[in-house]
């Protein structure tokens, strides 16, 4: 099976610009979560989405919002870029994710770099 | 608050000898506990997990770990180290609270295995 793909790879914008970045999770996965990894925070969750909702959410400002289209691809977009939002941003699928006392593990992506200059 | 703590920013371990890197959660309820590994510029990679049952858990690459529920540890070990597992590991616990269920990662410990 192919590997959780994201795209693209490295990323360069400018503040106040917005960014879509995109994630195709395992084949079969319908859960897909996405992380922000910086050196002073470390790994924070941003959402999770399964079969197209929103099921879990982190303490993200509203800057920043996803969706999953009905192939179980992800995209996550962050509006009105801020220095600070310069990161990996990770994404991770599953077979079903958190899903009360039934949890699989996630597979991550190799990740987006995001530099906001 | 649910939370995973990696006391260690780095651990530095002659190779073909044991290792162990440490973590310690907080949680309400039974803990779901993961190890995953990050090799540069990578994305992370799954390790092991423990949900429930044997305390010792076996998971890729010869890595193992010893949940602790009395020291509420999940300390992450192998018998003997190879340079190639020089990394960062991230120590992980599921925290499932009445508005959210999500992954809470430690900060990380870097393992370095000399030659």
């Amino acid at each position: 099976k192919a590997g959780v793909t994201q795209t693209p790879r490295y990323l360069i914008k400018t503040r106040g610009q917005q960014v879509t970045l995109s994630c195709s999770p395992i084949s079969g996965h319908r859960s897909v979560s996405w992380y922000q990894q910086t050196p002073g925070q470390g790994l924070q969750f941003l959402f999770e989405y399964f079969s197209e909702t929103q099921r879990n959410k982190g303490n993200f400002p509203g800057r920043f919002s996803g969706r999953q289209f009905s192939n179980s691809r992800s995209e996550m977009n962050v509006s009105t870029l801020e220095l600070g939002d310069s990161a990996l941003y990770l994404c991770a699928s599953s077979l079903v994710g958190f899903s009360g006392s039934y949890y699989n593990e996630q597979f991550f992506g190799p990740g987006t770099r995001l530099t906001v200059l | 608050a649910q939370s995973v703590a990696q006391p260690e920013d780095q651990v530095n371990v002659a190779e073909g000898n044991p290792l162990t890197v440490k973590c310690t959660y907080s949680v309400s309820g039974n803990p779901y506990l993961f190890w995953y590994v990050q090799y540069p510029n990578r994305g992370l990679q799954f390790l092991l997990k423990y949900i429930t049952g044997d305390n010792l858990v076996k998971g890729s690459y010869g890595f193992e770990a010893e949940f602790n529920k009395s020291q509420t540890s999940f300390h992450l070990k192998k018998p003997s180290a190879l340079v190639s597992d020089s990394a960062l590991y991230f120590c992980a616990v599921r925290a499932l609270s009445y508005n959210t269920d999500k992954l809470i990662f430690g900060t990380g410990t870097r393992l370095q295995v000399f030659p």
